[in-house]
């Protein structure tokens, strides 16, 4: 029963070069999403998923992609990466109902030089 | 004024100590909240919702004041395990319309 998987754990990008981030969850759940986590702040949401099919900005959209590859998972992209993009990236999921929490990734610590 | 503030802390109490945390939000249309547990270089879980009545688990108790536009966290007989940055989470309608606190921190000392 793992959740919600994130890979890779640990990264470190050269400016302008680009990867993705994997998350899968096998809760069934409708929803997911990528937050980003940095010092100071609370989470921010990147881009969501509401339902297989279906992608959406959220607070931070910029110099991300997202698919949502089918309902188990949902990958973001940076196509050229920025020292601004330094952080801890999270995958989360949820039933989608609205007033249910959510179950997070262990979490992508992303460092861009 | 911030959607949803926090006092970051560190509040640093003994063993067996109460402690209470407080969270503001600013939009008196906020429809859900959460109080989450972060401990350090790990990811958020969910530790308690808040219903409008207040609930409790165990040795935590949730409340929610929607005349002040506050919730609050309570622990009693705080343990060493206790030791998290408590994240506080106001969902104010939609999947965009969910906001985290930067989160309290506690730091429970023997």
């Amino acid at each position: 029963n793992a959740g919600v998987t994130q890979t890779p754990k640990f990264q470190v990008l050269k400016t302008g070069q680009s990867m993705t981030l994997q998350c899968a969850q096998d809760m069934n759940h409708n929803s997911m999403y990528w937050y980003r986590q940095d010092p100071g702040m609370g989470l921010r949401l990147i881009y969501y998923s509401a339902s297989e099919g279906t992608t959406d900005k959220g607070e931070v959209p910029n110099g991300y992609n997202v698919s949502r590859l089918n309902k188990r998972e949902f990958s973001l992209r940076l196509e050229s990466a920025a020292p601004s993009q330094t952080s801890v990236y999270f995958c989360a999921s949820s039933e989608g109902r609205g007033i249910d929490g959510y179950t997070f990734g262990s979490g992508t610590r992303l460092t861009v030089v | 004024r911030k959607e949803v503030e926090q006092d970051p802390g560190p509040f640093n109490v003994p063993e067996g100590a109460t402690v209470a945390f407080n969270c503001t939000y600013s939009n008196s249309a906020s429809q859900s909240f959460f109080w989450y547990r972060q401990d350090c270089r790990k990811e958020p879980k969910l530790l308690m919702s808040v219903y409008s009545s207040g609930n409790e688990d165990g040795r935590f108790t949730a409340q929610l004041n929607r005349a002040s536009q506050y919730i609050s966290l309570l622990i009693r007989d705080s343990k060493l395990s206790d030791s998290a940055t408590y994240l506080c989470v106001v969902k104010t309608g939609g999947y965009q319309k969910v906001t985290f606190g930067i989160g309290t921190k506690l730091q429970v000392i023997p």
